[in-house]
């Protein structure tokens, strides 16, 4: 059973296009996150979801924008593709009580082109 | 701007030995600190975890220490063996937010 699962595993497109990323979790938890890892390896938060409501909101462009149907639920959707969003996108998730505790699923490697 | 900061990118031990893991942080605020283990094409998986108020923690051959008045923190694998060859993260809790550090790539000789 995958506690964490993202889809797809791989993204390849063109720049300008719209894409989504999809994110499942089977943990119970009611708190979601998207982490993006880039060509420096660096994990950095983007965006985290408790209880379908948005708690943190880095500084992310805003042609990223989460949404969560439910607690199970996060998905990335990305507009206007542009070649800098080349990266290791993450999904995780953890219970409300244990936030630093984090499970994270096999991520999703998109490439613009 | 990064609050978590691993030095070594690279530490090489033979099977049997200790592999000793650095991290260094800044920010005071930080609440708790962990260590991800991550395997190629796989997402980082939680290892071990110490709260800012406690100096040491224990889990089977995994202990990490923390040394709050020097913002650094340790991980400590013993006896290393061949499957914890990975790249371990260090990060740091803040309010549902984890930093992390650029991670250190681990290979253990037989």
């Amino acid at each position: 059973d995958t506690a964490v699962s993202q889809t797809p595993k791989y993204l390849v497109t063109q720049m300008g296009n719209d894409k989504s990323i999809k994110c499942e979790q089977n943990l119970g938890h009611d708190t979601m996150y998207w982490y993006k890892q880039d060509s420096k390896k660096f994990l950095k938060i983007m965006f985290s979801y408790n209880n379908k409501e948005l708690i943190i909101n880095e500084t992310v462009p805003n042609r990223f924008s989460p949404k969560s149907p439910d607690k199970a639920h996060l998905n990335l959707h990305i507009n206007s593709l542009e070649l800098g969003d080349s990266a290791v996108y993450f999904c995780a998730s953890s219970s409300r009580t244990t936030t630093y505790e984090q499970y994270f699923g096999p991520g999703t490697r998109l490439t613009v082109t | 701007d990064q609050q978590v900061k691993q030095n070594s990118p690279s530490l090489s031990v033979q099977e049997g030995r200790i592999s000793i893991l650095n991290c260094d942080y800044t920010n005071s605020m930080f609440d708790y600190f962990l260590w991800y283990k991550k395997y190629p094409a796989e997402g980082p998986t939680f290892l071990i975890s110490i709260s800012s108020i406690k100096d040491k923690n224990e889990d089977g051959r995994f202990t990490v220490f923390l040394n709050k008045s020097a913002k650094h923190l340790s991980l400590h694998i013993v006896p290393s063996q061949p499957g914890d060859s990975a790249v371990y993260f260090c990060a740091a809790s803040e309010n549902y937010k984890l930093s992390f550090g650029a991670g250190t790539t681990v290979t253990v000789r037989a």
